[in-house]
């Protein structure tokens, strides 16, 4: 009974290629979020949905692209992965942000 | 650039003491306030929230706001062994998103 699920929990790969990172979440809530934790496990925003529309597209490389197919799932397709986007990628979901985060296990993405 | 400041530590606080983590916001307007325990290599765990002035007691964590001062901290009291991980403080600017500090790394000493 995973409330946020992520897929993979690891990921390693050769700079250049394209990956994807799936997360569902089965709590009902409207709103889904990507963020990444770097080495220093700083925590920040990538994107937000919220019922399927995109609300927060921070400052992102065009190599990164979101999808929401419903309010459930949201996945996130990283290509021509560089060296410099090894970092642990976290899905979260949240009735409204201001009733806090429930965040997924995590994607630790290693670009070799 | 809305902004969160924390001690990034790591505190040290001996098995049966009170932990105090400290965390600073640069936005008036903020209303609400979460604290966050990370494990390591684990993902962030929601454990405190809080919206009014003044404290917030659940078991042995209180959260303490102050909005005048733009500050919030969170107390463990009785701390254990099992208390041993980084806890993020993340107001809720009213952007939409949480904005979390780099977070205070708390070590207890049994």
């Amino acid at each position: 009974d995973t409330a946020v699920s992520q897929t993979p929990k690891y990921l390693v790969t050769q700079m250049g290629n394209d990956k994807s990172i799936k997360c569902e979440q089965n709590l009902g809530h409207d709103t889904m979020y990507w963020y990444k934790q770097d080495s220093k496990k700083f925590l920040k925003i990538m994107f937000s949905y919220n019922n399927k529309e995109l609300i927060i597209n921070e400052t992102v490389p065009n190599r990164f692209s979101p999808k929401s197919p419903d309010k459930a799932h949201l996945n996130l397709h990283i290509n021509s992965l560089e060296l410099g986007d090894s970092a642990v990628y976290f899905c979260a979901s949240s009735h409204e942000a201001n009733y806090g985060y429930t965040f997924g296990s995590g994607t630790r993405l290693t670009v070799v | 650039q809305k902004e969160v400041e924390q001690n990034s530590g790591p505190l040290s606080v001996p098995e049966g003491a009170i932990a105090s983590l400290n965390c600073t916001y640069s936005d008036r307007g903020s209303q609400s306030f979460f604290w966050y325990r990370q494990y390591s290599g684990k993902s962030p765990e929601l454990i405190m929230f809080i919206y009014s002035n003044g404290d917030k007691e659940d078991g042995r964590f209180t959260a303490q706001l102050n909005k005048a001062s733009q500050y919030v901290s969170l107390l463990i009291r009785d701390s254990q062994p099992s208390d041993s991980a980084t806890y993020l403080c993340a107001p809720d600017f009213g952007n939409e998103k949480l904005t979390f500090g780099t977070g205070t790394r708390l070590t207890i000493i049994p």
